[in-house]
């Protein structure tokens, strides 16, 4: 039974730049939640996305967007990057949003140099 | 705004030592307590969890305890081994919240010496 996987691993990209995480939700989960953890910090909520909308947002600015397809699989986009959105970008998955049944992925870890 | 405080930032421990890590929150409409756990270069895991009626939930070797008035919970490891080295997370959520989303402490990072 697959988890979470999450595409690439690792990648670097430059100031300015625009790049797209990937997201595919463990078997059976429908919803799709990402998170930014900066080194040596906890995961910060940035959206949820349920049935193809999202369904709530943390406190991330408008460069941060987002997107699920109909097979529940997740993109995150983030434009005019900044040195500061260095960080590890994880991706969980979940059957409905009420739930607390959450599964991470390993995470895509985005270095903007 | 933190609404997870944890401590302490890290921790050594001998093998066969226990390691205490506490967290306290602030929005008294959390209702699920989950610690997670995480080896580097891999997502959180979930450890354990507790509900706010519960004073103490143990698994194996591992215990959350909970004050409910005084808004903390601690993790507890006992006979803590080397494999237990790694960063270890509390967490709250409002389960039937719209959208509901952990809210994340800062982490402990536990390091288990043979």
């Amino acid at each position: 039974d697959a988890g979470v996987t999450q595409s690439p691993t690792h990648l670097i990209k430059t100031r300015g730049q625009q790049v797209t995480l990937r997201c595919s939700p463990k078997s059976g989960h429908d919803t799709v939640s990402w998170y930014q953890q900066a080194l040596g910090q906890g995961p910060q909520f940035i959206f949820q996305y349920y049935e193809e909308e999202e369904r709530q947002r943390g406190n991330f600015p408008d460069r941060f967007s987002g997107h699920q397809f109909p097979n529940y699989s997740s993109e995150l986009n983030v434009n005019a990057l900044l040195l500061g959105d260095s960080a590890l970008y994880l991706c969980a998955s979940s059957l409905g949003t009420e739930t607390y049944g959450y599964t991470f992925g390993s995470g895509t870890r985005l270095t903007v140099v | 705004q933190q609404q997870v405080k944890q401590s302490p930032q890290s921790l050594i421990v001998q093998k066969g030592g226990i390691s205490i890590i506490n967290c306290a929150y602030e929005n008294t409409a959390f209702d699920y307590f989950p610690w997670y756990q995480q080896f580097p270069g891999k997502g959180p895991a979930l450890l354990i969890a507790i509900r706010p009626d519960v004073s103490e939930k143990k698994e194996g070797r591992f215990t959350i305890s909970f004050n409910k008035s005084a808004k903390q919970f601690s993790l507890h490891i006992m006979d803590s081994q080397p494999g237990d080295s790694a960063t270890y997370f509390c967490a709250a959520i409002r389960v039937r919240a719209a959208g509901n989303k952990l809210t994340f402490g800062g982490g402990t990072r536990v390091l288990v010496k043979p």
